[in-house]
């Protein structure tokens, strides 16, 4: 199994950013998969999930902001971040379903 | 929201050691289906975190059996036994009974 993340960088206030995390090493079809943050020198923080089927749900802190989808022909997780804040600078990780697996990590950094 | 408390914010462990880690949450954790949602997790410096224990006292594929997880609706307890340098890091507990999931700060293990 092996979940690897890319599209992170800086980004202004207000602008957007898509998050990509490609899978592989399993049926990525069959497993819902989440969004999980870190901002720096702090704790874990889940951000959304998707299921298997596509059912979606999010934190409070992203509801309206990011949207969490799903590629089952690429075997990829997405998420894209809408109207960013400096305080959604963070490490962006995806995992699947039951957090067995977790990929290396993308830095989201919101900053003028 | 479902809040994770985890206790002590740090230990000091000599190696050859025993330690353990409380983490208390403020509802059942306990599903009809009989299966407790309390997971835990360590974070490596400058690593991903990787699952230890889930469903509260199943150990993860390739986790040492030096760990061991266990507890009641709302107490759990992680347990090192024999701790080695290697369990140098962050240890978080987490709950995916109920969205929005959610996390303990983390109790931060260093050897003496």
């Amino acid at each position: 199994v092996q979940l690897v993340e890319s599209g992170g960088g800086l980004v202004q206030p207000g602008k957007s950013l898509k998050l990509s995390c490609s899978a592989s090493g399993f049926t990525f079809s069959s497993y819902g998969m989440h969004w999980i943050r870190q901002a720096p020198g702090k704790g874990l923080d889940w951000v959304a999930y998707i299921s298997s089927s596509s059912g979606t749900v999010y934190a409070d802190a992203v509801k309206g902001r990011f949207t969490i989808s799903r590629d089952n022909a690429k075997n990829t997780l997405y998420l894209q971040l809408n109207s960013l804040k400096s305080e959604d600078t963070a490490i962006y990780y995806c995992a699947r379903s039951q957090t067995d697996y977790w990929g290396q990590g993308v830095m989201v950094t919101v900053s003028s | 929201d479902i809040v994770m408390t985890q206790a002590p914010l740090s230990v000091s462990v000599t190696p050859g050691e025993s330690a353990s880690i409380s983490c208390r949450s403020s509802k059942s954790l306990l599903h009809s289906n009989g299966i407790t949602y309390v997971y835990w997790y360590l974070q490596k410096p400058g690593k991903s975190p990787q699952l230890l224990i889930y469903r509260m006292s199943n150990l993860a594929s390739g986790v040492p059996d030096r760990f061991s997880g266990s507890g009641s609706e709302t107490d759990f307890t992680l347990k090192i036994s024999r701790v080695e340098a290697e369990d140098v890091g962050i240890y978080y507990c987490g709950q995916l009974l109920e969205n929005p999931y959610t996390f303990g700060a983390g109790t931060k293990l260093e050897l003496k």
